[in-house]
């Protein structure tokens, strides 16, 4: 079965650090990528997706880059965090049928 | 641009009741539709998915339905437990690439016990 991993669960990150989170997918192959964003108040948002290995595309302008270096590794970084950044951050997978999985997600807290 | 509506935004309801939540979206051009639970806290649990073809999709005591001409989804939950109680979403395909999804809102549903 497949399982899609995220880490860390948690961040507590100053303003202007860099960052890197982590998503990894188990028991596929060539899965389509996604990074969402869930802030306070406001619905999911499609950030970043990822139809291939190093095929990375931006949906919305931002502080944030993603890059995919191997088939189930999908990394979302940024230089210099801003305190809109914060936001609970989830990774997704989608293979042939049309359903998305979502990861466990990560809780980042920009001060 | 697809944009989707969830209602209510809240609903708490004793346990047992059958419920109802809505959700309707402005670009009638999709080819599935997807409900989700969040608990607090955790990730995205993917409940059912409807494709275009379909009228309706059930799972257990959860019936979802679409209706593509009206912009309109609903999910239907009978007899309703504490155990359901999460926020509810509602996703269509948001038209860009490698089938993206926009999302709506939420219905945070508490079943009281």
């Amino acid at each position: 079965s497949q399982t899609i991993h995220q880490w860390p669960a948690t961040l507590v990150q100053p303003v202007g650090s860099p960052l890197s989170l982590e998503c990894t997918v188990e028991g596929t192959s060539n899965p389509n990528l996604y990074w969402y964003r869930q802030a306070a108040g406001r619905g999911l948002q499609l950030l970043f997706y990822s139809v291939g290995i190093g095929q990375i595309s931006s949906e919305v302008p931002q502080n944030l880059s993603a890059s995919r270096p191997q088939d189930r590794q999908f990394i979302l970084s940024s230089k210099k965090l801003l305190l809109s950044d914060s936001g609970f951050y989830l990774c997704a997978w989608k293979h042939s049928s049309y359903e998305q999985y979502f990861g466990p997600g990560t809780r980042l807290t920009v001060t | 641009k697809q944009e989707v509506t969830q209602i209510p935004a809240a609903l708490s309801v004793p346990e047992g009741e059958n419920l109802v939540l809505n959700c309707s979206f402005t670009d009638s051009a999709i080819y599935n539709l997807q409900w989700f639970r969040q608990d607090p806290g955790k990730g995205l649990t993917s409940l059912l998915l409807i494709q275009s073809s379909q009228r309706e999709q059930t799972s257990g005591r959860l019936n979802a339905s679409l209706d593509k001409s009206s912009g309109r989804s609903t999910l239907y939950i009978a007899a309703s437990q504490p155990g359901d109680s999460a926020t509810y979403l509602c996703a269509v395909p948001s038209g860009g690439g490698a089938d993206g999804l926009t999302f709506g809102k939420g219905t945070h549903l508490i079943i009281q016990p």
